[in-house]
């Protein structure tokens, strides 16, 4: 079956520091993978999203590419700040039409 | 409406009592989920529907659960004589026909506490 592998948290940066959280992902077919972003006491939120190999999402400064060869969708952001601390959540969907979601990594962010 | 609405935001029960959670999706959309998600944990997928098709009950987790919608409206999950391991935050999500495509629009969930 479907499945989202992503990096422990939490992730503890400071300011303007570089963002990487890795995720790869095990599926049939051609899935499209996602990014969601959470936080405290909210539901999720669309982050950004890849349809298929190559393509890169980009929002708020975030940015994924579908790697089909290396079945990864890493979410990367050269600048982070305080407001960004939240939960990422990587997660894809393909034939099933169930979108299947990784646990999810915490990012906290210091001035 | 604009957005996915989920009622109530928290609900506090007692073992062994039933619990109904609500979720009205984005007018339009035809999938509907139910996720549920653990204090730290990730989402855990409950049940799907889609338009008039038979929902996908592969996630419930027993038969203390259970959920409903009428056509493309309103959804409502049930949990029977809720046990603490029930507690959680249920989320529910929309999509159009073409979520894979454009994602998937979730709620704020209701927490559930039982005590």
């Amino acid at each position: 079956g479907n499945s989202v592998t992503q990096m422990e948290g939490p992730v503890t940066l400071s300011e303007e520091a570089f963002l990487t959280i890795n995720c790869t992902y095990t599926a049939t077919g051609y899935p499209s993978l996602f990014w969601y972003v959470q936080y405290p006491g909210e539901g999720l939120q669309l982050l950004l999203k890849a349809t298929k190999a190559d393509d890169k999402g980009s929002n708020k400064g975030f940015e994924a590419t579908y790697r089909k060869e290396t079945t990864s969708f890493h979410l990367e952001k050269g600048s982070v700040q305080v407001s960004d601390s939240a939960v990422y959540f990587c997660a894809l969907a393909g034939g099933s039409y169930i979108p299947t979601f990784g646990r999810g990594t915490s990012l906290i962010v210091h001035p | 409406g604009a957005g996915v609405s989920q009622s109530p935001s928290n609900k506090v029960t007692e073992k062994g009592k039933d619990v109904e959670l609500r979720c009205d999706p984005i007018s339009g959309h035809t999938a509907l989920y139910w996720y549920r998600q653990r204090l730290g944990q990730g989402l855990e997928f409950l049940i799907y529907f889609q338009g008039n098709s038979a929902p996908d009950k592969s996630g419930l987790p027993s038969d203390r659960f259970s959920a409903e919608r009428t056509g493309e409206s309103v959804s409502t999950l049930t949990i029977q004589r809720t046990q603490q391991e029930d507690s959680a935050v249920y989320l529910c999500a929309s999509s159009s026909l073409q979520g894979r495509s454009y994602g998937y629009t979730f709620g704020s969930g209701t927490r559930l506490t039982v005590v």
